[in-house]
């Protein structure tokens, strides 16, 4: 079954330090990735994706994704964290047919 | 600007009385989502659609119906609302096939009482 999974509902990270949030997805032949965000009160926003190659992918506002496709997993990270980061994470993965498949999201607190 | 747009923004509605949902985008994509939020739940697809008169169910498409009758346009309808469907939608759109990233619209709370 083809499905993507965030582990954590809700990370908690203090403002300067790094950042990870995480996701693993099971999903047949090779896997477009995506990372969305969501702030309060709006539609989600596109933060970056992978399509092949560099398994190291930059997206907006300084976040980084690490592709990993023996772990099967596409985690998001940041270097150092800032309160402005805070909001809801999706990871997606387009499966067959054009399928979208997001997981369940990931809260993310930065304390100031 | 490109943009995905919904209507209303907020609906509160009674058991029973039919309801739709408009969406539209500018992009000229080919295809386009319906999804619902919920807490704890995530974002689950309604239904989605490839092109005009194209549309397949997603992980929820009971109780509602899509039409695609121009690239534009994705209404969903709900012909008999129930309270477990209260919650927030989200229109999408993208370019169809491939690895290209979704655009949502600002999202549409809906409460069926």
């Amino acid at each position: 079954a083809q499905s993507v999974a965030q582990p954590e509902d809700q990370v908690n990270v203090a403002e300067g330090n790094p950042l990870t949030v995480k996701c693993t997805y099971s999903v047949s032949g090779n896997p477009y990735l995506f990372w969305y965000v969501q702030y309060p009160n709006r539609g989600l926003q596109f933060l970056l994706k992978y399509i092949t190659g560099d398994n190291l992918v930059k997206g907006s506002y300084g976040f980084e994704a690490e592709f990993n496709k023996s772990q099967t997993s596409f985690h998001l990270k940041k270097p150092s964290a800032l309160v402005s980061d805070s909001a809801l994470y999706f990871c997606a993965v387009r499966a067959r047919d054009d399928k979208i498949i997001f997981g369940k999201g990931t809260r993310l607190h930065i304390l100031p | 600007e490109a943009q995905v747009t919904q209507n209303p923004r907020y609906l509160i509605t009674v058991t029973g009385k039919k309801l739709t949902v408009t969406c539209s985008q500018n992009m000229n994509h080919e295809y386009m989502s319906w999804y619902r939020q919920d807490p704890g739940l995530g974002l689950r697809q309604i239904y989605y659609s490839m092109n005009v008169e194209v549309t397949d169910k997603g992980d929820v498409p009971e109780g509602y119906k899509v039409s695609r009758k121009e690239k534009r346009n994705f209404p969903l309808i709900l012909e008999s609302p129930s309270p477990n469907q209260t919650s927030l939608y989200f229109c999408a759109s993208k370019v169809a096939g491939g690895p290209y990233e979704q655009y949502f619209g600002p999202g549409t709370r809906l409460t069926v009482t």
